[in-house]
């Protein structure tokens, strides 16, 4: 069974930094790409990075550009998310989703139940 | 960058009625070379992360119930639930996957 399992989020000042984590098991991870996907509350799916399965290709969004790193060890089946100078606008719940493909992006076919990030003083 | 747009915003449809939800993309989603359109759908139970229902716009995932029905191509796409049931009741999110994926605004489905 496949499983995702975020952790990480929670409540940071503007301009603080968190790494959020995401546990992958049930599945060969080094084989797929992986991606973060955010949802402010009450609001729809943003597309915020993604990884391919090797870590060769990444891509951000322009909202995160500069201030987000996407990184994986697929050693430890772990995809990251690196974030720094959040904004109050980064508040959202954060997802890390299982691509069904390894190399270039196409539709996500897992969802881990995502991980809260609050920015505010 | 692919804009998706979705309509309605919302809808509530009567139990074992008919529900359809249309997605359109600011380019074109079909891949001459292989025939098939980069549209992906997902719904989102309240309080759930999303879950992937079709793909390639008309292959329905695997456990997903056959009353989902996905078509289109081209820039233009529909979602439909034949017959609808209480568990259905949620938002519905159309993604592009033929560049950098991205999703439409979703469209809410309540039973009326």
């Amino acid at each position: 069974e496949v499983q995702l399992v975020e952790s990480g989020g929670g409540l940071v000042r503007p301009g603080g930094s968190l790494r959020l984590s995401c546990s992958a098991s049930g599945f060969t991870f080094s084989s797929f790409s992986m991606h973060w996907v955010r949802q402010a509350p009450g609001k729809g799916l943003e597309y915020v990075s993604a990884i391919t399965h090797d870590g060769g290709t990444t891509y951000y969004a322009d909202s995160v550009k500069g201030r987000f790193t996407i990184s994986r060890d697929n050693s430890r089946n772990t995809l990251y998310l690196q974030m720094s100078s959040l904004r109050p606008e980064d508040t959202a719940m954060y997802y890390c989703v299982k691509d069904v493909y390894g190399g270039n992006w196409y539709y996500f076919e897992y969802w881990g139940q995502g991980t809260l990030v609050t920015v505010s003083s | 960058d692919i804009v998706m747009t979705q309509s309605p915003d919302s809808l509530a449809v009567s139990l074992g009625e008919r529900a359809t939800i249309n997605c359109k993309s600011s380019q074109n989603i079909l891949n001459s070379a292989n025939n098939k359109n980069y549209l992906a759908w997902y719904q989102q139970r309240p309080g759930q992360p999303p879950k992937l229902l079709i793909y390639w716009a008309s292959t329905r995932e695997t456990g997903v119930p056959d009353r989902f029905s996905g078509r289109g191509s081209g820039t233009d796409f529909s979602l439909t639930i034949s017959s609808l049931q209480a568990e259905d009741v949620a938002l519905y999110y159309c993604q592009q996957y033929y560049t950098t994926p991205s999703f439409g605004p979703g469209t809410k489905v309540d039973i009326k």
